[in-house]
């Protein structure tokens, strides 16, 4: 089984250009997540789709992010434009929606985008 | 306030001993799930556990195994037999339901090294 496919894995880009990254979650997995991780912290969750539905985009930078996952499959993530405090690692994550079998799955995480922003 | 915390930015281990790794949570939520992930220096995330509040029995997959003491709110991840190839991140992480959906928050790692 394929895992989390995620692209570019490096991006440097300079402050104020646009960058996107793209995500193509596991077969089968209706739930998919963006998350940011910051060098030496743990993810933090940016968005969340259930099919093609944002059901929660709360910690989402509306300003300058937007993400879109059409037909409920692969998803991708824009920032316009980027700021130095962009740099991170965003993760793509997919999973069962909460429960299958009555089993509780972790996420499938992909291998990340590295940003750097200078 | 920090939801999961992870009291030990470092740990070391020797090979073939165990090593038990801390986390500690906070909600009031009666239902809510208790997730451990492993990040080497590739950078992707493993899932290795998961816990959830009703469970009656701790935990196991293969080596690791989760410590829950549901009344202390802790969720300690131990891992038996330790190996070189367990030289990584590892993030304590949690599901709770809030306002109708559910958030999903992780510690800020613990960095385990294990010395052969």
């Amino acid at each position: 089984e394929a895992g989390v496919v995620q692209s570019p894995r490096y991006k440097i880009i300079e402050k104020k250009q646009p960058v996107a990254f793209w995500c193509n979650p596991i077969s089968g997995h209706n739930t998919l997540y963006w998350y940011r991780q910051n060098l030496g912290q743990g993810p933090e969750l940016l968005i969340r789709y259930e099919n093609e539905e944002a059901v929660d985009d709360s910690q989402l930078p509306k300003d300058r992010f937007s993400a879109e996952r059409l037909k409920g499959v692969d998803s991708t993530l824009k920032i316009q434009p980027a700021e130095l405090g962009d740099s991170a690692v965003y993760l793509c994550a997919s999973s069962y929606s909460y429960t299958v079998h009555g089993r509780n799955y972790g996420y499938t995480f992909g291998s990340g985008t590295r940003l750097t922003v200078v | 306030a920090q939801k999961i915390t992870q009291t030990q930015p470092g740990m070391f281990v020797q090979e073939k001993e165990a090593v038990t790794l801390d986390c500690t949570y906070d909600t009031s939520d009666q239902s809510y799930g208790l997730f451990w992930y492993k990040q080497p220096s590739s950078g992707e995330m493993i899932f290795l556990i998961y816990q959830g509040s009703y469970d009656e029995q701790n935990a196991t997959e293969g080596r690791y195994s989760l410590n829950f003491q549901k009344a202390r709110k802790s969720a300690n991840l131990v891992i038996s037999a330790s190996q070189l190839g367990d030289s990584a991140m590892y993030f304590c992480a949690m599901r709770e339901r809030t306002s109708g959906t559910y958030k999903y928050i992780f510690g800020t790692g613990t960095r385990l090294k294990v010395l052969a």
